[in-house]
């Protein structure tokens, strides 16, 4: 089936420590974006790339890094200066202006 | 301000009912504008895209007037299963969404 998935759905870590989470996508979407949502709020964009080995920061991008090395992939690593890591976090890809969803990894930080 | 704004609710409305929400939006060259809907603890899923002439899918309408800047959801005979929170959301070298509009159907 195609789609975008993200792995694992629920992560657990201890403050200071790195994490990165996986977001794949076998629609041959060139775009992909990185979100962020907190509890009774909307979707903050953190990173996106509109083409692989290039992305650009979003509203939100201190304490966060990416990488695009293949069209499929689009890790998000939250690193150890995120101040407040725990939230829900969203991939999604774009193709002819629409937007589409993975279905999340909600991080907490312990 | 915000790119999208929209009202946070939450909309509590009886079955059967006819809800509407709306958004405004800030930058006069956004391109496209969107309508999405997220259930608790899931990822958003595109409910309908919004043009200009209106777009129409089943009991759901969706307008875009620029003029005003504003994209509105109408949701006619409200069933329980439309529970959900709706994002609007709107283009311009990005996506910006709106923060969510709650809806909660009473039987």
């Amino acid at each position: 089936d195609g789609g975008i998935t993200q792995s694992p759905k629920y992560l657990f870590r201890k403050e200071g420590q790195n994490v990165t989470l996986s977001c794949e996508q076998n629609l041959n979407h060139d775009a992909m974006y990185w979100y962020r949502q907190d509890p009774g709020q909307g979707l903050r964009l953190i990173y996106y790339s509109q083409i692989v080995n290039d992305f650009q920061k979003g509203d939100i991008a201190e304490g966060y890094s990416v990488s695009r090395e293949k069209k499929e992939s689009f890790p998000l690593t939250v690193t150890s200066a995120q101040k407040n890591p725990t939230a829900f976090y969203l991939c999604a890809s774009t193709i002819a202006g629409e937007q589409f969803f993975g279905p999340g990894t909600r991080l907490t930080v312990l | 301000r915000k790119e999208v704004e929209q009202d946070p609710g939450p909309f509590n409305v009886p079955e059967g009912a006819t809800v509407a929400f709306n958004c405004t939006y800030s930058n006069s060259a956004s391109q496209s504008f969107f309508w999405y809907r997220q259930d608790c603890r899931k990822e958003p899923k595109l409910l309908m895209s919004v043009y200009s002439s209106g777009n129409e899918d089943g009991r759901f309408t969706a307008q875009l007037n620029r003029a005003s800047q504003y994209i509105s959801l109408l949701i006619r005979d409200s069933k329980l299963s439309d529970s959900a929170t709706y994002l609007c959301a709107g283009t311009g070298n990005q996506f910006y969404f709106g923060t969510g509009t709650s809806l909660t159907v009473i039987p």
